[in-house]
Parts: structure tokens; C-alpha cells; sequence
């Protein structure tokens, strides 16, 4: 399977613990990105990577976000002392910057099955 | 402000019928990309089609199409031929700019079941 894989799928932890996600884009896909989706609502956009920069950041991402991906390759996102109100899926996507314009289908975004995290 | 809007309240569609699916936007810019995903109950967003703002055809991609109307600022979708595996939520959503503004704009979804 060539396309984003996240892991662990499913998290359930007690509130105050921290957590981490994993994401392994598509090889070739040089930007990364993180969302958050809640039930009942479409996707929210979180953070973004070209190749090991974070180059830009939600609003939605608190002090207790933190996202790294050291190597431009996999990506990590960790939530300290998690809420309830965290709990949510974590998707991850990656896509390739071929260039400018919306014509280039290089660009679509490719997203992984998601992580699920229930604070409890 | 909403930028995508999907209001359409859970469908039921016979197989093998069509169905569609609407979304509106909402932007100033002069580029941007729209895009459909389709989310089973499993989870994973899954890519269906694209749309870029300057595109003068309609998209295509097996019996998915998109029927853009840019004055309208609406981009529906269009299932052919319906299967019992398109049973899922349905999101519209919108990436402006060129190559800067890489975040997607969803809308909530429109629930789409198929029934034999």
C-alpha cells in the first residue's frame, strides 16, 4: 500500500496524558498536512509542512500541539495533558507542489484513514 | 464566514440511479481548486474528483462528474450509476489561491445511502 498511513488508529487515554500520532505520507509528497474532524463536521485544518518546515499553523493548534517532522519524510503530532475535548480523528494528508496554479493535479490532497482519539 | 456549504439533509438513492449532490462556496479570489471527497465509515477521506477555477470543462473521473457553475459559485456532484459501496459521507472543499494558501475548506458533509 502506497498511500498515507497514520498509526496507532485508535487511541483511548485518560485526560492529562499526552499522546502522539504518526504519519507516513506518499514517498514522493513533499507537504504535509495535519486536520482534525469531529463527528458531524467536515475536517479542520491544522498545520502544514513543505518538506521539514512548518509553514503554517491554525489557530486551532493550542500551546499543547505540538507537530514536527524532523526528516521531511514522516510527521508527528503530540497533544500534552489532553482534554475531552480533544477528542476527535486526527488526519493526516500529504499532496506534491508541483507549481503554481490550480490546473495541476499533482496538487490534490491525498489523506490518510485517520486517527481516532477519545479522552476519557 | 462558511465558505463551503452543504445543506442537503441525508439522501437515500435507489441502485444504479444517479444522485446529486450540492455545494456552494464562497470566495473573492479568481483561483482556487475545488475538490470532492468521499468519507465510508471507516474513516479515510478518499479523493474523488477535481475542479480548478480556470478548468472551462467539467470534471470527470469514472462516474463521478462535477458540475461547476462559476458564476453561481456552485460546484455539485454527480454519482452515475449508483452502487451499495457509495453508501458515505460526501465533502465538498475548496483551496484558494495558487500555490500559496495550501489549507482545504470542507463543508459538513451531505450523507448519502444507497438501499438495493
Amino acid at each position: 500500500d502506497t498511500g498515507v498511513s497514520q498509526d496507532p488508529r485508535h487511541k483511548i487515554t485518560k485526560r492529562g496524558q499526552n499522546v502522539t500520532f504518526r504519519c507516513d505520507p506518499i514517498s514522493e509528497h513533499n507537504r504535509l498536512y495535519w486536520y482534525r474532524q469531529t463527528l458531524g463536521q467536515g475536517p479542520e485544518f491544522l498545520t502544514y509542512f513543505q518538506n521539514e518546515a512548518q509553514l503554517e499553523k491554525s489557530r486551532l493548534l493550542s500551546d499543547r500541539f505540538s507537530a514536527e517532522r524532523p526528516k521531511g519524510s514522516f510527521s508527528t503530532l503530540e497533544i500534552q495533558r489532553t482534554e475531552q475535548g480533544d477528542s476527535a480523528m486526527y488526519l493526516c494528508a500529504s499532496s506534491l507542489a508541483m507549481g503554481p496554479g490550480t490546473g495541476f493535479p499533482g496538487n490534490t490532497i491525498y489523506f490518510g484513514e485517520g486517527s481516532w482519539l477519545t479522552v476519557v | 464566514a462558511q465558505k463551503i456549504t452543504q445543506t442537503q439533509p441525508g439522501m437515500f438513492v435507489q441502485e444504479k440511479e444517479a444522485v446529486t449532490l450540492d455545494c456552494t462556496y464562497d470566495t473573492s479570489d479568481q483561483s482556487y481548486g475545488l475538490f470532492w471527497y468521499k468519507q465510508p465509515s471507516s474513516g479515510e477521506m478518499i479523493f474523488l474528483i477535481y475542479q480548478g477555477s480556470y478548468d472551462e470543462q467539467n470534471a470527470t473521473e469514472g462516474r463521478y462528474s462535477l458540475n461547476f457553475q462559476k458564476a453561481r459559485k456552485s460546484a455539485n456532484l454527480v454519482i452515475s450509476a449508483s452502487q451499495l459501496g457509495d453508501s458515505a459521507m460526501y465533502f465538498c472543499a475548496m483551496r484558494e489561491g495558487l500555490n500559496g494558501n495550501n489549507r482545504l475548506a470542507f463543508g459538513k458533509g451531505n450523507q448519502v445511502v444507497v438501499i438495493p
